[in-house]
């Protein structure tokens, strides 16, 4: 059973525009929400993380939205450029619990075209 | 500072082999966990050492382990391998200390392996 369903798989944005990756999880549990940034080849990244006491965060041009009520969380990333292709991942997990143990989203695939 | 170093990065393995791949987490950082990618299943949690203790483990069978050494090293083993092990096993530390930048989960490049 996936626990954290990710959504679009891929997503195509022009240069300058937003793009949108929206996540929801199951388990009320969960209390950390990181993002991941993975280029071909290399390792995921960690982008930004948020806790579910905040219901937004921003860094640059990226920003999380967090909504508690809908178990949801959503990741915008705003002047979208060509260097933001990538695959980009939303997880979850539950770091009080004594295990760091992420749960990922299934990934979408961003290409911002010129 | 260094980041989390993967070895080796690529390796080709016959089915029924089995195969170590080896973990440097970044200095100072206490746990490793260990992850599987896939296309079709995407990124999955194999399990998560600490303090050179298994502290929990995914949804895999037996032929998949690990161990961590006391200067927090990591490695994995897969033994009797398949086909379907071709992946990406990516290695991730983390400080896991008290405070939540503490669990601040950084990964390594990864090691790609193709079982043929």
């Amino acid at each position: 059973q996936q626990q954290v369903k990710q959504s679009p798989q891929s997503l195509i944005v022009q240069k300058g525009g937003i793009s949108i990756i929206n996540c929801a999880y199951e388990n009320t549990a969960f209390d950390y929400f990181p993002w991941y940034q993975q280029f071909p080849g290399k390792g995921p990244a960690l982008l930004i993380a948020i806790r579910p006491d905040v219901s937004e965060k921003k860094e640059g041009r990226f920003t999380i939205s967090f909504n508690k009520s809908a178990k949801q969380f959503s990741l915008h990333i705003m002047d979208s450029q060509p260097g933001d292709s990538a695959t980009y991942f939303c997880a979850a997990a539950i770091p009080g619990a004594g295990s760091y143990q992420l749960t990922f989203g299934k990934g979408t695939k961003l290409s911002v075209i010129p | 500072k260094a980041g989390v170093t993967q070895t080796p990065r690529y390796l080709i393995k016959t089915r029924g082999q089995q195969v170590t791949l080896s973990c440097s987490p970044i200095s100072g950082h206490r746990s490793v966990s260990w992850y599987q990618q896939t296309p079709g299943q995407g990124l999955q949690f194999l399990f998560e050492y600490f303090s050179e203790t298994q502290r929990n483990k995914g949804n895999f069978p037996g032929r998949f382990s690990g161990r961590q050494f006391s200067n927090s090293r990591s490695e994995m083993n897969v033994s009797t391998l398949e086909l379907g092990d071709s992946a990406l096993y990516l290695c991730a530390s983390s400080y896991r200390g008290p405070t939540p930048s503490g669990n601040t989960i950084y990964f390594g490049e990864g090691s790609w392996l193709t079982v043929v």
